[in-house]
């Protein structure tokens, strides 16, 4: 099945930073890689999601982006705000079926 | 529209016990999934049913079995509980190919 690396496993930033978080998966057929939120005691929330045939997916502050040659994608956060600070979890599948999840970050966000 | 639901929200097992977790979502979605959040490990992918009637095995399985009872329901039983299955459970729907995973509020489940 497919394996989903994730880095780093903690991030701290100041306010008004910008945050990065790598993901590396293993199956060349995935072809779907969403981002998770998870704030504490909560349940994980989509923020963004990128299918193979795109590059590059920016929301507002939220931009991911998917290397398909080196499998990597990665989630970029600018203008960091305290309600940012959550876990951040990537995920990997083909067609949304058999979906693995990496590790998580824990960003935070500092005022 | 409620999305999806789980129930109970939080449950303690004694080890040997049984117990069967629900789920249901509202959402017409074909496909749902079970996950286990353990600290530092992330989710992991217990079974998963891409559509009424098909039920798959994930990541770790071992323990478990599912039922895929209609479009709505899917449920995760365990038959004799474990201290090692001690985690929070989610359940998660969505329709492939194009639709995103949408998560419940997950069960809290201490077996001693």
């Amino acid at each position: 099945g497919e394996n989903v690396e994730q880095h780093p496993s903690t991030l701290s930033v100041q306010e008004g930073d910008s945050a990065v978080i790598k993901c590396t998966y293993s199956d060349s057929a995935s072809n779907y890689f969403p981002w998770y939120k998870q704030e504490l005691g909560k349940r994980p929330q989509l923020i963004i999601d990128i299918r193979s045939n795109v590059g590059e997916k920016k929301d507002q502050r939220i931009a991911v982006t998917l290397n398909k040659t080196a499998k990597h994608f990665s989630l970029h956060i600018t203008e960091t705000q305290p309600e940012d600070s959550a876990v951040y979890f990537c995920a990997a599948s083909y067609n949304n079926n058999d979906m693995r999840f990496g590790a998580g970050t824990r960003l935070t966000v500092k005022p | 529209n409620a999305g999806v639901t789980q129930t109970p929200k939080f449950q303690v097992l004694k080890t040997g016990q049984s117990m069967t977790l629900q789920c249901a979502q509202d959402m017409n979605h074909n496909s749902m999934y079970w996950y286990r959040q353990d600290p530092g490990m992330g989710l992991r992918l217990i079974y998963y049913s891409a559509s009424e009637g098909t039920t798959d095995k994930g990541e770790v399985p071992n323990g478990y079995n599912v039922s895929r009872l209609n479009k709505r329901e899917f449920s995760l039983r365990l038959e004799s509980a474990a201290p090692s299955q001690t985690s929070v459970y989610f359940c998660a729907s969505s329709d492939p190919p194009a639709g995103s995973a949408y998560f419940g509020p997950g069960t809290r489940l201490l077996v001693l």
